[in-house]
């Protein structure tokens, strides 16, 4: 199994700010996930972030909104930019392949005022 | 399209009394499920998943293709059970599609 760390392990935010959140691997991962959970709900994902090449957005996520990098196979960022009270979840990065079933982070508890 | 339903959005039993956390799913192709469970204030954590065919903390599922369901069984509920169980589905070896979610609420 790999073990994931992700940064910071929650926030507080203004309105109209963005926050970057980190996801850091111990070892080297093809596919990295990117997941909303909303109070209250299940798991969405957001996008794929793909190593060298542009993050895959998920229906009714944009990359202005989302930014993702994924500048080696080890780690991931996402952005949530221009934040709004509706925007307040938990963002949970996760692996996939060679990481079967998924393995998660302990997400990012993130809320905005 | 991938879709998995849990139609109990809470689920109250008494500790000792059996519990089931039902699971449908729609899906083209051999699927792959999984059940997950996160504890109040802890990390998401896979429970089991259908191929392994093995019990955790009790807790057995299986994959029934002619009904599309993926319950999730315990003949004893423990008050330590309590928790949000999400049932998955592996979406052809990428990501997963997760279902609403059931809270399991074990009384005392």
């Amino acid at each position: 199994s790999a073990v994931i760390s992700q940064k910071p392990s929650r926030d507080i935010c203004q309105r109209g700010t963005s926050l970057t959140i980190q996801c850091q691997v111990d070892s080297q991962v093809t596919m990295m996930f990117w997941y909303r959970q909303q109070p209250g709900q299940s798991l969405t994902l957001i996008a794929t972030a793909n190593q060298g090449s542009e993050a895959t957005y998920e229906s009714g996520f944009v990359i202005d909104k989302f930014p993702i990098s994924r500048p080696n196979l080890t780690f991931s960022t996402l952005t949530v930019s221009n934040m709004s009270p509706e925007d307040s979840s938990i963002y949970l990065c996760s692996l996939g392949p060679p990481y079967q079933p998924q393995h998660f982070g302990d997400g990012t508890r993130l809320s905005i005022l | 399209a991938q879709r998995v339903t849990q139609p109990e959005k809470l689920l109250s039993v008494f500790k000792g009394a059996p519990v089931e956390l039902k699971c449908n799913y729609s899906y083209s192709g051999s699927p792959e499920l999984f059940w997950y469970v996160q504890y109040s204030r802890q990390r998401l954590q896979l429970l089991l998943r259908h191929i392994s065919r093995e019990s955790i903390k009790g807790f057995t599922a299986d994959l029934n293709k002619g009904e599309t369901s993926f319950h999730l069984k315990k003949p004893f509920a423990q008050e330590e059970d309590s928790a949000m169980y999400y049932c998955a589905l592996d979406n052809y070896g990428q990501n997963f599609v997760f279902g609403p979610g059931t809270r399991l609420s074990v009384l005392p």
